[in-house]
């Protein structure tokens, strides 16, 4: 069984960097897809961007290129980085797990970790 | 890349059925079989209930089902449970550089 666990600091100041670590259980990292995924509260999914077990990736380009997702198989785990944030990246951001051939279709997702923008 | 249009509720008494639609374009649910639904609690993760239209994960209810018409999806709950009640987005492939898109929501409540 897969599992996911996203962790990071909570708050976030205005301008400042957002970092969030997701870790995969043991031996499921690769030949997969892996995303970051955020819903602003009472708000609906948004995908922020994918990096795939070979270190490939792609980010929405609603996000202006401050997003940097990286993956390191030998720790299980992947990582997400957003540049100067606004009180508008406030959200829950998840880490999912993306099908082999359809990274858009996640099956595996994180409990969640809400990241609050404020000074 | 605009969010699919869902409707923001359907409510239903306990044993019938309901349909939520989702509307796209021909860039993505008109134009691909990669439609999925996820349904949410509140305070969880969204769970993958439907996908590539109309395929369900192991473990997920047969009263669930997924179709597509054109640039809509929809998803039909059959039986309506208490335990249903949940948000449901539906997702699609999009071949803008976007690569998936999300609906806003439906907050279905069983009466």
């Amino acid at each position: 069984q897969v599992q996911l666990q996203e962790s990071g600091p909570g708050l976030v100041k205005p301008s400042e960097t957002l970092s969030l670590t997701c870790i995969v259980s043991s031996g499921f990292i690769s030949s997969h897809y892996w995303s970051w995924i955020r819903q602003p509260p009472g708000k609906g999914l948004e995908w922020i961007g994918y990096v795939y077990s070979n270190g490939r990736t792609q980010d929405n380009p609603s996000l202006n290129s401050r997003v940097t997702i990286s993956v390191d198989t030998s720790k299980n785990q992947f990582s997400l980085k957003l540049t100067s944030v606004t009180s508008a990246d406030t959200a829950v951001y998840y880490c999912a797990r993306g099908d082999e051939e359809q990274p858009w279709r996640f099956d595996y997702w994180g409990q969640g970790a809400l990241v609050t923008v404020s000074s | 890349q605009s969010a699919l249009t869902q409707p923001a509720s359907v409510s239903g008494s306990p044993g019938q059925s309901i349909t939520i639609s989702c509307t796209g374009t021909a860039s993505d649910i008109g134009g691909y079989n990669y439609v999925s639904w996820y349904q949410q609690y509140p305070g969880s993760a969204p769970k993958l209930i439907i996908y590539e239209v109309s395929i369900r994960p192991s473990g997920i209810s047969s009263r669930l089902s997924g179709s597509k018409s054109g640039n809509t999806a929809s998803l039909t709950i059959s039986g309506l449970q208490a335990e249903d009640e949940a948000d449901y987005y539906c997702s699609s492939y999009s071949r803008s550089a976007t690569l998936v898109i999300f609906g806003a929501g439906t907050r279905v409540t069983v009466l």
